[in-house]
């Protein structure tokens, strides 16, 4: 089955710098890719996702980049504001197989004032 | 719309004994979820549905069981609860593969 690796763990980045969270899937079939949020006793959200058919996508201050060459794809948070401090998780699925969402280990981004 | 219900929010069981997660979802979604989830770690897929009377494991079934008798509900029932069942568990639903999960606020269930 997919095997989604996710790094760093945890992440502290000063107000203002940019973050970057990166993950690596095993099965090559996947082209689904979404990022949840998940603020502390909260639910997780979806905040972007990506599919195999384009290779970045922007919504304000978030962007994905995918690599389907290397099986990688990427989390770019630009300005960090206190409120971006949160537990990210990446997943990865394939149409046709239920959106069995594989999910990362997720990463502790802590964004200091 | 209320969007994905579990209920209860908390629970702490006995070893061995029994219960019944409940998940409802009021936006007519064909697909639903469990997941658990353990500290520092990801969501683990339970089981999974795709429409009612359709149900399959995911990556995690062992010690669980699902029925999806209608659209709205998802129950999950654990028997004979075990100390490695201690997690929080999140249903949720979607409209349409790939596309955004809707979860529920969660319940933490803690086997003693």
């Amino acid at each position: 089955g997919e095997n989604v690796e996710q790094h760093p763990s945890t992440l502290s980045v000063q107000e203002g710098d940019s973050a970057v969270i990166k993950c690596t899937y095993s099965d090559s079939a996947s082209n689904y890719f979404p990022w949840y949020k998940q603020e502390l006793g909260k639910r997780p959200q979806l905040i972007i996702d990506i599919r195999s058919n384009v290779g970045e996508k922007k919504d304000q201050r978030i962007a994905v980049t995918l690599n389907k060459t290397a099986k990688h794809f990427s989390l770019h948070i630009t300005e960090t504001q206190p409120e971006d401090s949160a537990v990210y998780f990446c997943a990865a699925s394939i149409t046709g197989g239920g959106n069995k969402l594989t999910f990362g280990t997720g990463t502790q981004l802590k964004v200091e004032l | 719309n209320a969007g994905v219900t579990q209920t209860p929010k908390f629970r702490i069981l006995k070893i061995g004994q029994s219960m019944t997660l409940q998940c409802a979802q009021d936006m007519n979604h064909n697909y639903m979820y469990w997941y658990r989830q353990d500290p520092g770690m990801g969501l683990k897929l339970i089981y999974y549905s795709v429409g009612a009377g359709i149900t399959d494991k995911g990556e995690v079934p062992n010690g669980y069981n699902v029925s999806r008798s209608t659209t709205e509900d998802f129950p999950l029932r654990l028997e004979l609860a075990a100390p490695s069942q201690t997690s929080v568990y999140f249903c949720a639903s979607t409209e349409v593969e790939n596309e955004k999960l809707f979860f529920g606020s969660g319940t933490q269930l803690s086997v003693l």
